[in-house]
């Protein structure tokens, strides 16, 4: 079946470092999304993207962060700058197509650590 | 003010227990959907409903969305230790890209 995939599992980082977080979306999707939980909280929306676009980001996501589609597979989320806030899980999504009825997949998420 | 509250946001019962858990907003949903997640990992979707009254059944999981799309209810017939984990249920009444997600409710099932 196929699947989202993450890497890295766990990233530790020094506050103001720069980390990438790289995600294979399911292949024949076309909707990708960053979503982060802080240790306790609920899974908070972050980001969606769709033909090389940001289609949708919420306040979280700031001047920080950014996303990309390098190439035919990946999708990455970069913080420029970490903050020790920015310690979550970070799971990346995908869909077939837009919202409303479309089911999104996640993948097993990195663990993110801004000491 | 949560978007979507879960209750009860804590169950523990014993094996072969039914159980109810239940998803509320006050705004309308296109679709709501549900998933599992096991501590350090994501969630994993157990249902898409998108039509209003519309009920669907997961093996021992049977998922009801109300009728005016503004809530939903999972219910466990003979709860299993393999039932054990945090279910959330998530929607965007914008019907867009954004899902938001309940707390969750955290099922603890013991033999």
């Amino acid at each position: 079946e196929p699947e989202v995939t993450q890497t890295p599992s766990h990233q530790v980082t020094q506050m103001g470092q720069e980390v990438i977080l790289r995600c294979v979306p399911i292949s024949n999707h076309l909707y990708f999304y960053w979503y982060r939980q802080i240790l306790g909280q609920k899974v908070e929306f972050l980001v969606s993207f769709y033909n090389n676009e940001i289609s949708e980001k919420s306040e979280i996501f700031d001047d920080q962060f950014s996303v990309e589609r390098p190439d035919g597979s990946n999708f990455t989320l970069k913080i420029r700058s970490t903050k020790l806030e920015d310690s979550a899980m970070y799971f990346c999504a995908s869909s077939e197509s837009e919202g409303g009825a479309e089911t999104q997949y996640f993948g097993p998420g990195t663990r993110l650590l801004v000491l | 003010t949560q978007l979507l509250e879960q209750s009860p946001q804590f169950l523990s019962i014993q094996e072969g227990e039914n159980l109810t858990v239940y998803c509320n907003s006050s705004s309308v949903f296109s679709s709501l959907q549900w998933y599992r997640q096991e501590p350090g990992e994501g969630p994993v979707l157990l249902v898409t409903v998108v039509t209003g009254g519309e009920v669907k059944k997961l093996k021992r999981l049977t998922f009801q969305f109300g009728d005016a799309r503004k809530d939903s209810s999972l219910h466990i017939t003979a709860a299993q230790p393999g039932d054990t984990g945090l279910y959330l249920c998530a929607g965007d009444p914008n019907s867009g890209y954004a899902l938001n997600f309940g707390k969750g409710t955290s099922l603890l099932v013991t033999p």
